[in-house]
């Protein structure tokens, strides 16, 4: 099966910096890669689809890109309500593994 | 709109069984296929199952193979998840989500239920 790595685990960043998380995938996955935003206690939200087409309604300073096997999400300036972790997903096909996650904390 | 409804969690001791049902309704239920997602306390996402639009096919997390079943029923909207021989570590909340549909192959998970707890334990 396909493994998904996401570096770093954790980040803590000041308000309006830009942020950048990697996701890597053990094996060619194309484009078939989502971002899930999931603040505590909340239920996942998909963020970005295709490696890099913004869901509806999702705020324009968030953006991914990358094919293959490395992709990234980047947030342009880093927002109070962007406090949360951020998961990556292959759906190229099952099993559709999740990234370890990557906690996001204002500084 | 689209929405999915998870119920069936509860306290179950380890080797018991218990069954997770989701329903679905504000969209053709029969055109797709539906996942099930865990996530124990404190931890990350972890796919653990999914069902094809019809019920003919289904895939498992290694984690969970040969002790849960998905299976689905169309006329009543609802894609049911029986866990049996369930260990400590299956304790978790059981999200399912919407996958692909017969059109269009390969979609992310758009649509989400709210979860339902399963805690295992003595």
């Amino acid at each position: 099966d396909i493994q998904m790595t996401q570096s770093p685990s954790s980040l803590s960043a000041s308000v309006g910096d830009r942020v950048t998380i990697t996701c890597r995938a053990s094996q060619g996955i194309s484009n078939y890669l989502a971002w899930f935003q999931q603040k505590p206690g909340q239920v996942p939200k998909l963020l970005i689809y295709a490696a890099s087409t913004l869901q509806s309604g999702v705020p324009s300073r968030f953006s991914g890109s990358g094919s293959g096997t490395e992709f990234t999400l980047t947030i342009s300036s880093l927002q109070p309500e962007d406090v949360a972790t951020y998961y990556c997903q292959k759906y190229n096909s099952s099993p559709r593994t999740f990234g370890q996650g990557t906690k996001v904390e204002i500084k | 709109q689209v929405q999915l409804e998870e119920s069936g969690g509860g306290v179950v001791q380890p080797e018991r069984s218990l069954r997770l049902s989701c329903a679905a309704s504000g969209f053709t239920f029969s055109d797709y296929a539906i996942h099930w997602v865990r996530q124990a306390p404190g931890r990350g996402l972890e796919w653990v199952a999914v069902i094809s639009y019809d019920g003919s096919k289904s895939s498992y997390a290694d984690s969970v193979k040969g002790r849960f079943i998905v299976s689905r029923d169309n006329s009543m909207t609802t894609v049911y998840l029986q866990m049996n021989s369930l260990r400590l570590e299956d304790t978790a909340v059981y999200y399912c989500a919407r996958g692909s549909s017969t059109v269009t192959k390969k979609q992310p998970f758009q649509h989400w239920g709210q979860g339902t707890l399963v805690s295992v334990s003595s």
